[in-house]
């Protein structure tokens, strides 16, 4: 079965610093990827998605992803974050019959933005 | 764009109670599916329908039911409320075109305390 992993529980970085989100899946075939972002209170809103091509892939809101393979990750980054971008982060695998793929999310990276 | 309508945010039900979330989308989705979302646990699935009156067991279906009479329609069913249901209930909703998943579309969330 497929799993995805988060390893930062919560991460912290100051207004216009770089972020750098960690995702590492487990997968038998080419995976479907996704992130999505979640703000308090609210439901979850897709960043950006990987399914073939190019493996760095843009999403809104300034975000960009690579898929790496040979490592099983999927890496979420953001080259200057700002106070609007405190959420909590998910990354997801999609496994199942081609086209109707079930996500299995990753338990998810709270982030918080320091002025 | 795709709205996904969750009837209730918040809900407080007695332990023992047949419990109703009802989830509807606009746009015509053929794939809707019930998450229950727990700190550190990140989203967990519980039931997911590709089609009208079809259902499938997701990881954790165990005290729930559901019911998809119509197709913008997915109602999650509490058979008997227990306190280990108190959680978020996400519903979300999806559109496979020509073979390839493009993500889900979520609700806001129905947050569920039973006492």
């Amino acid at each position: 079965a497929q799993s995805v992993t988060q390893p930062d529980i919560h991460i912290t970085v100051s207004e216009g610093a770089s972020l750098e989100l960690r995702c590492n899946y487990s997968y038998g075939a080419t995976p479907y990827l996704f992130w999505y972002v979640q703000s308090p209170g609210q439901g979850l809103q897709l960043l950006l998605k990987y399914f073939s091509g190019d493996t760095l892939v843009q999403g809104i809101k300034g975000f960009e992803a690579e898929f790496k393979r040979s490592q099983s990750s999927f890496n979420l980054r953001k080259p200057s974050v700002h106070w609007s971008d405190a959420a909590e982060y998910f990354c997801a695998v999609g496994a199942g019959d081609f086209g109707n793929e079930k996500l299995t999310f990753g338990t998810g990276t709270r982030l918080t933005i320091i002025p | 764009d795709v709205k996904v309508t969750q009837s209730s945010r918040y809900l407080v039900k007695r332990t023992g109670e047949k419990v109703f979330l009802e989830c509807v989308q606009d746009m015509d989705h053929e794939n809707m599916f019930w998450y229950r979302q727990d700190p550190g646990l990140g989203l967990r699935l519980i039931y997911f329908s590709y089609d009208v009156k079809m259902k499938e067991k997701g990881d954790i279906p165990e005290g729930y039911s559901v019911s998809r009479e119509k197709k913008e329609r997915f109602s999650l069913i509490l058979e008997s409320a227990s306190t280990n249901q108190t959680s978020m209930y996400l519903c979300a909703s999806s559109l496979p075109r020509q073979g390839i998943n493009y993500g889900y579309t979520f609700g806001s969330g129905t947050r569920l305390t039973v006492v």
